[in-house]
């Protein structure tokens, strides 16, 4: 979806380096998330946000910490990346109305190696 | 907890023939039921929903899902497959706790139709 953007789309680093995943969204949603997708186990949820003073943990937390800036923009960091934190990377949004079923709206993915 | 599964890793469909991606859930109360669709390259794509209603619900791309309550499955259909309908397929379903919702996402199933 273009009104999600993630920066960058590629991202080779070496262990321990800290790393920051950027996305900004231009759809006016309050609700915003962070998933990693590995091959064979779908998507899992990191973080979500549901405004900018509210953010909780998802499933698989430990390594990442995040900060929302803004209403739009919402960033993922690893402090000190380990391999095993290679993935593809997702931010979605959604709206706050009706919100136990709407759906959610996907960036592009960052595509994360960690050496 | 909410749950899906996706009984099949792959599906390969001829060209022109229907084709059935499988999705079962497990939920405690009212199911909200999702699929999205990831091209190579790219984020996922919403495809359709069921929130409540009527059983066969239709997407984009000619897609549809039949919701079998007695059977807790959410197939995903389509008359007549194209070759550009190869993709991954993901089913979700929305979790609700805590006054947040969060979308419980399946493994996948990659879909493969040959000319």
């Amino acid at each position: 979806d273009a009104d999600v953007t993630q920066t960058p789309r590629n991202r080779i680093t070496k262990t321990g380096k800290r790393i920051m995943l950027e996305c900004s969204q231009t759809k006016g949603h309050d609700r915003m998330y962070w998933y990693r997708q590995d091959p064979g186990l779908g998507l899992r949820l990191i973080y979500y946000s549901f405004d900018v003073k509210d953010i909780n943990k998802g499933e698989i937390s430990d390594g990442y910490s995040v900060s929302r800036q803004a209403q739009a923009k919402f960033s993922l960091s690893l402090e000190s990346a380990i391999p095993n934190q290679t993935a593809l990377y997702f931010c979605a949004t959604s709206d706050t109305t009706a919100s136990s079923y709407n759906e959610q709206f996907f960036g592009p993915g960052t595509r994360l190696t960690v050496l | 907890a909410q749950s899906v599964a996706q009984p099949e890793d792959q599906v390969n469909v001829a060209e022109g023939n229907p084709l059935t991606v499988k999705c079962t859930y497990s939920v405690s109360g009212n199911p909200y039921l999702f699929w999205y669709v990831q091209y190579p390259n790219r984020g996922l794509q919403f495809l359709l929903k069921y929130i409540t209603g009527d059983n066969l619900v239709k997407g984009s791309y000619g897609f549809e899902a039949e919701f079998n309550k007695s059977q807790t499955s959410f197939h995903l259909k389509k008359p007549s497959a194209l070759v550009s309908d190869s993709a991954l397929y993901f089913c979700a379903v929305s979790e609700v706790s805590g006054g947040y919702n969060k979308l419980i996402f399946g493994a996948g199933t990659r879909l493969a139709v040959h000319p």
